[in-house]
């Protein structure tokens, strides 16, 4: 398995406050990404990196920034969270770009009250 | 824009029966195709991917796909189901044009389900 690890596994919180779910990986894989999973939705990409510092927008990123200052972490953040938001959130990795594989780590599940 | 449908959410099958989980995908051009599984409380583990080649492409735990073009499908299958393969299944598609990230577009899944 992909060393890729998120933290925290699971995590409540009221409306409007501030949430970061972080991922970390030992593969040193240039290209990390962010999805969310819901119900009837299967999974959608809120943002990825292609290198460190280098992140771009994927199809629901509206609500939702991320930051890379390190080859391993990639950090996603609600700036400040709503119900809407509640899902389960991964994040995978992949060494090259387009037709690689992506690795997924084991998630993150968010509720926002 | 690319779109992958999966038209069965749920399947139930008995131990030892054949499976067969569909995709089909809508996209202009040859898209790169995966099929990844996930069981409850986990994350997605890669089956197969295809790429270019061979259109029958063979996966871990005895699956396989294959891709037709004309079809626009790129259906999973597994000649003898085992209990242990219950949890949900999704098909993937990625594009060659979006740049250098590996884009992927996911189907809403299909739960499995099997019957000893």
């Amino acid at each position: 398995d992909a060393g890729i690890t998120q933290s925290p596994r699971h995590k409540v919180t009221e409306t409007g406050t501030p949430v970061t779910l972080r991922c970390h990986q030992t593969e040193n894989h240039r290209y990390m990404y962010w999805y969310r999973q819901d119900p009837g939705h299967g999974l959608r990409l809120i943002h990825y990196s292609y290198g460190v510092k280098d992140t771009d927008k994927g199809e629901v990123s509206d609500g939702y920034s991320v930051s890379r200052s390190k080859t391993e972490d990639f950090l996603l953040t609600l700036e400040s969270a709503t119900s809407s938001q509640t899902s389960v959130y991964f994040c995978a990795i992949s060494e090259r770009g387009v037709g690689d594989t992506q690795y997924f780590g084991p998630g993150t599940r968010l509720t926002v009250l | 824009a690319q779109s992958v449908t999966q038209p069965d959410i749920h399947i139930t099958v008995s131990e030892g029966a054949s499976l067969e989980l569909r995709c089909n995908y809508s996209y202009g051009a040859t898209p790169y195709l995966f099929w990844y599984v996930q069981s409850p409380g986990q994350g997605l583990q890669l089956l197969l991917k295809y790429f270019s080649g061979d259109t029958l492409v063979q996966g871990i735990k005895g699956f396989e796909a294959e891709f037709k073009r004309s079809q626009s499908s790129f259906n999973l299958r597994k000649p003898s189901v085992h209990w242990s393969d219950a949890a949900e299944y999704f098909c993937a598609v990625g594009l060659l044009n979006t740049g250098t990230a590996s884009k992927l577009t996911f189907g809403t899944g299909t739960r499995l389900q099997v019957t000893l």
